[in-house]
């Protein structure tokens, strides 16, 4: 069945660093790619999406790069904000309308 | 545009009793679904509806109900209450199906003791 795995957290970093959260997945076919992001206290959102092989996906700054090849779909981000600290979720669907298979979310925490 | 809101944003319950979460939304979209997020897991879908009148299981069904009177609400029913189901509870909602992206209410958390 399809699965999603991405880096274990919390993953702290200093403002302005670079952030690299790694996702792989498995699906049959060629899936959809998604990362949401979870701020504290509130419902997951829409972070950037990728729907075809080589796509890039982009939003706010943050960057993911859909690799069938190596099957992953890492998001990236090249300077960091405090308010970027939240819980990042990589997810894809591989067709028909119920299912979204999420990974198990990585906790970011910026620091000033 | 209040988007998916949920109520209540927590509930404490005891061992048997019974609940209803509620879900609405005002896009008018078709598609809605409710995850439970447990710690350090990823969101497990419950339930999903495709439209009004229509829905089905979805990984984690057991001990949940759930009906479609209407295109913008989607109740989740809880029976007979366990400590397993404590957890936070999500509603979303799509206009195109899981393909596409999915609109997340507020989440609702659940204490059963």
């Amino acid at each position: 069945g399809d699965s999603v795995t991405q880096m274990e957290g919390p993953v702290t970093l200093s403002e302005e660093a670079c952030l690299t959260i790694n996702c792989t997945y498995t699906a049959t076919g060629y899936p959809s790619l998604f990362w949401y992001v979870q701020y504290p206290g509130e419902g997951l959102q829409l972070l950037l999406k990728a729907t075809k092989a080589d796509d890039k996906g982009s939003n706010k700054g943050f960057e993911a790069t859909y690799r069938k090849e190596t099957t992953s779909f890492h998001l990236e981000k090249g300077s960091v904000q405090v308010s970027d600290s939240a819980v990042y979720f990589c997810a894809l669907n591989s067709g028909g309308y119920q299912k979204v298979t999420f990974g198990t979310g990585t906790k970011l925490q910026v620091i000033p | 545009n209040a988007g998916v809101t949920q109520t209540p944003k927590f509930r404490i319950l005891k061992i048997g009793q019974s609940m209803t979460l509620q879900c609405t939304q005002d896009m008018n979209h078709n598609y809605m679904y409710w995850y439970r997020q447990d710690p350090g897991m990823g969101l497990k879908l419950i339930y999903y509806s495709v439209g009004a009148g229509i829905t089905d299981k979805g990984e984690v069904p057991n001990g949940y109900n759930v009906s479609r009177s209407t295109t913008e609400d989607f109740p989740l029913r809880l029976e007979l209450a366990a400590p397993s189901q404590t957890s936070v509870y999500f509603c979303a909602s799509s206009n195109l199906g899981a393909r596409e992206t999915q609109y997340f209410g507020p989440g609702t958390r659940l204490l059963v003791l």
